[in-house]
């Protein structure tokens, strides 16, 4: 079993949909991240949490320390946030790596 | 804003060849990190550099060393390249706790 898992693996939602997905883990964490990649590969820093939640804009990312879930939620979904959502921790034991879940491709339709 | 530049973005090699990839940090940030991520599969953790010394080591093959010089960019040097090398390598760098990730260098071993 993964330290980090994420559901749904795969999510295909229509333009202007609420979008949530999930990252559940199974270590003490120090912090929490929500990363975007692209399909060119660029990996962009969305979030960075430790507790309770934060909002960007139209995303919106929670954290859960004691049932050791987060979710990140995406408003008015558009095309352009097609893109794959990882869940990556740094565990209280290993310093300052991360480690991923296996993501989450996000599709969105117009 | 300036971000995390590495270079190349994209190196062909062939199998026993070395080659060198190249992380530059954000200004007066001093942590790096090196990720390996295969194809289709999540990131993993290669090794970080904090102040020019080795901060942690994860599963970096002894085939590879790294090393952060004085102005704080970062190489990986990879030797007795393998078929199973090919994947993109990110390079992240830190000053406090949030990563923030270059576009990566896609290496292609043929």
């Amino acid at each position: 079993k993964n330290e980090v898992e994420q559901s749904p693996q795969n999510l295909t939602a229509q333009e202007g949909e609420f979008i949530t997905i999930n990252c559940s883990y199974s270590v003490g964490i120090s912090a929490l991240h929500w990363l975007q990649q692209h399909p060119g590969g660029g990996i962009v820093s969305l979030f960075m949490l430790s507790s309770g939640k934060k909002k960007h804009g139209r995303l919106i990312a929670t954290i859960n320390i004691q049932e050791k879930h987060s979710s990140l939620h995406i408003t008015a979904s558009h095309p352009r946030d097609s893109a794959v959502y990882i869940c990556a921790v740094r565990r209280e034991t290993s310093g300052s790596r991360l480690t991923f879940g296996e993501g989450t491709q996000l599709t969105v339709n117009p | 804003a300036a971000g995390v530049i590495q270079s190349p973005r994209h190196l062909i090699k062939e199998k026993r060849e070395t080659a060198t990839l190249k992380c530059y940090p954000i200004p007066r940030h001093d942590t790096v990190y090196w990720y390996q991520q295969g194809p289709g599969q999540d990131p993993q953790f290669l090794i970080s550099f904090y102040e020019k010394m080795q901060s942690d080591k994860g599963s970096i093959p002894d085939r590879f060393s790294a090393q952060q010089f004085s102005d704080y960019h970062s190489e990986l040097n990879m030797s007795s390249l393998e078929l199973g090398d090919s994947a993109l390598y990110f390079c992240a760098s830190s000053l406090h706790n949030e990563q923030f990730f270059g576009p990566g260098t896609r290496l292609t071993v043929l």
